[in-house]
């Protein structure tokens, strides 16, 4: 079964160094999101993006953090200046056609930030 | 997206049916109900969903009440593999790019 690939699969930084998450959804795949966990709560919503631009983002996808497909296969999570509240994992998602929530998510980037 | 209500914490014994109950008492006519379950920390992973019709597929069956106000996922032979967080999400289905809203789920336990 096809999946969702992200690396690397764990991120050590440094407060303030900015750290870029990697992520090849499912090649047909239309509609790309990333989620966060931090450690014992819920899976929250960052962003969406479909068509190459952002679709919806919550109030944690504030300026520090961007999103980029640059050559139309990976699809990437930057944040500029981690804070220390950054450490969580982060789940790459795809979609295919509309009408349908059937995400595929990928197995996650913990991150670290010290 | 209408609000669901899981139980937090859910036993079942392996080889037995775990049936694990959601209400969405709130639920618009074009909502789906949706299950995910999260094994470990690991992504979400997609099970099943349904509009008002009972389904099955390979992993489980869901079935939805007459009024659509709860279901119930059922995994009919449950395995140790099985130990995971469900979560029961209720969300518009149509075009567009609607995002899912993860709540806290029920932890199920299969119990050897």
């Amino acid at each position: 079964e096809p999946e969702v690939t992200q690396t690397p699969s764990h991120q050590v930084t440094q407060m303030g160094q900015e750290v870029i998450l990697r992520c090849v959804p499912i090649s047909n795949h239309l509609y790309f999101y990333w989620y966060r966990q931090i450690l014992g709560q819920k899976v929250e919503f960052l962003v969406s993006f479909y068509n190459n631009e952002i679709s919806e983002k919550s109030e944690i996808f504030d300026d520090q953090f961007s999103v980029e497909r640059p050559d139309g296969s990976n699809f990437t999570l930057k944040i500029r200046s981690t804070k220390l509240e950054d450490s969580a994992m982060y789940f790459c998602a795809s979609r295919t056609e509309q009408g349908s929530q059937k995400l595929f998510f990928g197995s996650g980037t913990q991150l670290s930030v010290l | 997206d209408a609000k669901t209500t899981q139980p937090p914490s859910m036993d079942c014994a392996e080889g037995r049916a775990a049936n694990l109950p959601c209400n969405h008492s709130t639920i618009s006519g074009n909502e789906y109900v949706y299950w995910y379950r999260q094994i470990h920390s690991q992504g979400p992973q997609y099970i099943i969903h349904g509009l008002k019709n009972n389904e099955t597929n390979e992993m489980a069956s869901l079935i939805i009440t007459e009024d659509r106000k709860s279901s119930t996922l059922i995994l009919p032979h449950a395995t140790l593999r099985d130990t995971a967080v469900y979560y029961c999400i209720a969300s518009i289905s149509n075009f567009g790019n609607e995002k899912l809203t993860f709540g806290t789920g029920t932890r199920l336990t299969i119990i050897p």
